[in-house]
């Protein structure tokens, strides 16, 4: 079974710009989870969809937002970058989001 | 006060070793428990999961659970240089995660 899928896996932008990050979760997985991944803030969870739906959020300003697809394919977007942005933006998918969740590579973001 | 708590490391240790990682956590309602390693550059990926106090083993690993000190802790026995890397400790309901322990082992 192919696991979860990240595109891009690398990106630039300039500040100010905005920018959309993609998920393929495991074929079956319903529950699609965004995280960042700073070194000073470690893993931080932004939001989770469920059957097209947020079903939580986390602690992040409106200016990163998300949905979610019937194939349940999700897209993240953050406008108006800042350089505190720049992170690794980890997606992870599980099939009903109680139990555990897999990790896909990541986009790794980089603000200028 | 942070929903997990986990020692940054970095931990250093000689091959064939036994490592122990640990977490604590403020929140009881949390009932799953889990444990990610992550490779420099790569996602994290899930190595335990456990819903219940007690122990759980797998190969060289043991998850340890504890509710009534909101605590867990990962053994890791016979420590190999493939297993250098961040761990994350998990928990939910929602998911919250630790901000990782740096493990070295030294061949």
């Amino acid at each position: 079974k192919a696991g979860v899928t990240q595109t891009p896996r690398y990106l630039i932008k300039t500040r100010g710009q905005q920018v959309t990050l993609s998920c393929s979760p495991i074929s079956g997985h319903r529950s699609v989870s965004w995280y960042q991944q700073t070194p000073g803030q470690g893993l931080q969870f932004l939001f989770e969809y469920f059957s097209e739906t947020q079903r939580n959020k986390g602690n992040f300003p409106g200016r990163f937002s998300g949905r979610q697809f019937s194939n349940s394919r999700s897209e993240m977007n953050v406008s108006t970058l800042e350089l505190g942005d720049s992170a690794l933006y980890l997606c992870a998918s599980s099939f009903e989001g109680v139990e555990t969740q897999y990790f896909g590579p990541g986009t790794r973001l980089l603000v200028l | 006060q942070k929903e997990v708590e986990q020692d940054p490391g970095p931990l250093s240790v000689p091959e064939g070793a036994i490592v122990s990682l640990n977490c604590t956590y403020s929140n009881s309602a949390f009932q799953y428990f889990m444990w990610y390693r992550q490779y420099s550059r790569k996602g994290p990926e899930l190595l335990m999961y456990t819903y219940s106090s007690g122990n759980k083993e797998d190969g060289r690993f043991t998850a340890q659970v504890d509710k009534s000190s909101k605590y867990i802790s990962l053994f890791i026995r016979d420590s190999q240089p493939s297993d250098s890397a961040t761990y994350l400790c998990a928990m939910r309901n929602k998911f919250y995660f630790g901000s990782g322990t740096k493990l070295n082992v030294k061949p």
